[in-house]
């Protein structure tokens, strides 16, 4: 079975900053998929990122990137210029193959973006 | 931008009352999920749903739940006699062939 790990339950930077959230993997597979997910306090799951295994390029979206390392299975995202309304959950997730898959989710990073 | 649709956005029912949760995907997609989150907690897998039939379902997904999609576009969950753990932020989500799985906003169930 997959397990997704988020070790860090909160954290917090300054506005303007760059914060790294982190997220380890465990699986046999060698092709599957990893997601971002923000939840804000409305509670909708808003796709954030998305990388595919097989690609060795890090995926970007305007401030947000990932650091995929394959090898050590991690997929950590990036927020660069950080602002007030990336305050959020974040979640890591893992699907082993499109198609007929479920997503397996991490803890959470709770954001806090400080003004 | 396509978005999957879910109602009602807050449901609060009698405890052992049946509830139907409702879903529309995006309507390309070809795979269907239930997820739910309690309160504070980690996103749990229900059930997946492809071609008309359930694929794979969790631990969770016991006799009182059960999922249809009735007309080929609406895709409910339907919670039989519901229990106060029942509870919980429901969500729906849909994959297309871009592999990116979008959710509804989800549906809060309060049980009392």
């Amino acid at each position: 079975a997959q397990t997704v790990t988020q070790s860090q339950p909160e954290m917090s930077v300054q506005e303007a900053e760059t914060v790294t959230l982190s997220c380890t993997y465990d699986t046999s597979e060698n092709n599957y998929y990893l997601f971002w997910y923000k939840q804000p306090p409305s509670r909708q799951m808003i796709l954030v990122i998305r990388q595919e295994a097989y690609k060795q390029q890090n995926a970007t979206e305007n401030r947000f990137s990932v650091n995929f390392q394959k090898a050590a299975k991690s997929f950590s995202l990036k927020i660069s210029d950080s602002q007030l309304g990336d305050t959020a959950m974040y979640f890591c997730a893992f699907m082993p193959n499109f198609g007929n898959e479920k997503l397996t989710f991490g803890t959470g990073t709770r954001l806090t973006i400080i003004p | 931008e396509p978005e999957v649709t879910q109602t009602p956005s807050h449901q609060v029912t009698q405890m052992g009352q049946e509830v139907i949760l409702r879903c529309v995907p995006i309507s390309n997609h070809l795979y269907f999920y239930w997820y739910r989150q309690i309160l504070g907690q980690k996103v749990e897998f229900l059930v997946s749903f492809y071609n008309n039939e359930i694929s794979e379902k969790s631990e969770i997904f016991d006799d009182q739940f059960s999922v249809e999609r009735p007309d080929g576009s609406n895709f409910t969950l339907k919670i039989r006699s519901t229990k106060l753990e029942d509870s919980a932020m429901y969500f729906c989500a849909s994959i297309g062939r871009e592999v990116e799985a979008f959710f509804g906003q989800g549906t809060r169930l309060t049980v009392v």
